[in-house]
């Protein structure tokens, strides 16, 4: 079946802009998380979801960084006045069990974002 | 702040040697999992270890948990060049998952 897809693969905006990265989970999983990964790095947790729930968002740099889950399905993530220390590749992964990061995680491609 | 700390950072071997990398924190993890990323793709789940002192072998792999549950290692025999990765550990607890920032694998054929 189909995997994790994200879109766009690639974002190319200039500073001030705002910008919204989506995540298509697997269908059926439960939970949807949201990664940052800079070149040569392991992610860095910024939120998760269950359903449509967002159980933590501790992990979001500043309030520049929301996301939402509106039916428990596909998640957008949004930049907002978008800055050059944004760019970055942004992953998304999901998992079918509620809410636990023990559980198998599968990654989408990412979006690389771009901030000129 | 929990660290996971991998080392080496980068290794170049020859195929058909042996090597370990490996994973630690001062951090006890309900889990640690290992991930192969490869170029351009997201992680990929290798393992995931979860009882001090487990052993897990997948093929040529071999992922130990420590007995603390702090730290993990990866022992991989008789490297091929498809073996050639980003290799992550990740420690995870009910309420939160922290990447390593990976071993970068190059296996000279």
């Amino acid at each position: 079946g189909a995997g994790v897809s994200q879109s766009p693969r690639y974002k190319v905006t200039k500073r001030g802009q705002d910008v919204a990265l989506r995540c298509d989970p697997i269908s059926g999983h439960v939970s949807l998380y949201w990664y940052r990964q800079a070149l040569g790095q392991g992610p860095e947790f910024l939120t998760y979801f269950n359903y449509e729930a967002q159980q933590d968002k501790s992990g979001l740099p500043n309030d520049r960084f929301s996301a939402e889950r509106p039916e428990g399905s596909i998640s957008t993530l949004t930049i907002q006045r978008t800055e050059q220390r944004d760019s970055a590749m942004y992953r998304c992964a999901s998992s079918i069990l509620a809410g636990a990061f023990t559980d198998t995680q599968y990654f989408g491609p990412g979006t690389r974002l771009t901030v000129l | 702040t929990q660290l996971l700390e991998q080392s080496p950072q980068f290794l170049s071997i020859q195929e058909g040697e042996n090597l370990t990398v490996y994973c630690n924190s001062s951090s006890v993890f309900s889990s640690l999992q290992w991930y192969r990323q490869e170029p351009g793709e997201g992680p990929v789940l290798l393992v995931t270890v979860v009882t001090g002192g487990e052993v897990k072998k997948l093929k040529r792999l071999t992922f130990q948990f420590g007995d603390a549950r702090k730290d993990s290692s990866l022992h991989i025999t008789a490297a091929q060049p498809g073996d050639t990765g980003l290799y992550l550990c990740a420690g995870a607890n009910v309420d939160k998952i922290i990447f390593g920032k990976g071993t970068r694998l190059h296996i000279l054929p």
